[in-house]
């Protein structure tokens, strides 16, 4: 079956200081990844995705990157974060397999910029 | 006008009742609706999906759609309390994007 990984589950991050967060998937090959933020009081915003490797989508004009290194590695990053970088971080997949079963997701990871 | 509108709730049904939970778009071009349950500090997790117009009904869960009025909605039979949680309404219009709403809190009450 698969699955998908996320960490870490919690972060507090200083302003202007970087950011690395990984994302994998087992049990599928090529699978599309998806990178979404939810602010609170907030809907999900989509912020990245992927169809292959190297291939990225960027959605938002932000201070924040993405990379996909290995067929099921998505991650993303910032060189400097800010206060507004603050947020739940969550990681997805779709399989596409002819019907739409929407995204699976990761368990999150909760940024607090400080 | 949003793409995708909810009410944010909360909606406070009585454990054993029928909870019912709306969702309107904008896109006329979308495909596919999706609904999805999210815990309190959890990530979303999919309960239902529809592509045509009608009913779709999966144990306590239906999902209802119509086109015509732009217009997805999301019955629950026999609520209870571990249903409450906030309910993401999802779309998919053009190719690779899904767009949520922002939820409906739901408060199933004992």
């Amino acid at each position: 079956s698969q699955t998908i990984h996320q960490w870490p589950a919690t972060l507090v991050q200083p302003v202007g200081s970087p950011l690395s967060l990984e994302c994998t998937v087992e049990g599928t090959s090529n699978p599309n990844l998806y990178w979404y933020r939810q602010a609170a009081g907030r809907g999900l915003q989509l912020l990245f995705y992927s169809v292959g490797i190297g291939q990225i989508s960027s959605e938002v004009p932000q201070n924040l990157s993405a990379s996909r290194p290995q067929d099921r590695q998505f991650i993303l990053s910032s060189k400097k974060l800010l206060l507004s970088d603050s947020g739940f971080y969550l990681c997805a997949w779709r399989e596409d397999r002819g019907l739409d079963y929407g995204y699976t997701f990761g368990s999150g990871t909760r940024l607090t910029v400080v | 006008q949003k793409e995708v509108e909810q009410n944010s709730g909360p909606l406070s049904v009585p454990e054993g009742a029928i909870a019912s939970l709306n969702c309107t778009y904008s896109d006329r071009g979308s495909q596919s609706f999706f609904w999805y349950r999210q815990y309190s500090g959890k990530s979303p997790e999919l309960i239902m999906f529809i592509y045509s117009n009608g009913d779709k009904e999966d144990g306590r869960f239906t999902a209802q759609l119509n086109k015509a009025s732009q217009y997805v909605s999301l019955l629950i039979r026999d609520s209870q309390p571990s249903d409450s949680a906030t309910y993401l309404c999802a779309l998919r219009g053009g190719y690779q994007k899904v767009t949520f709403g922002t939820g409906t809190k739901l408060q199933v009450i004992p």
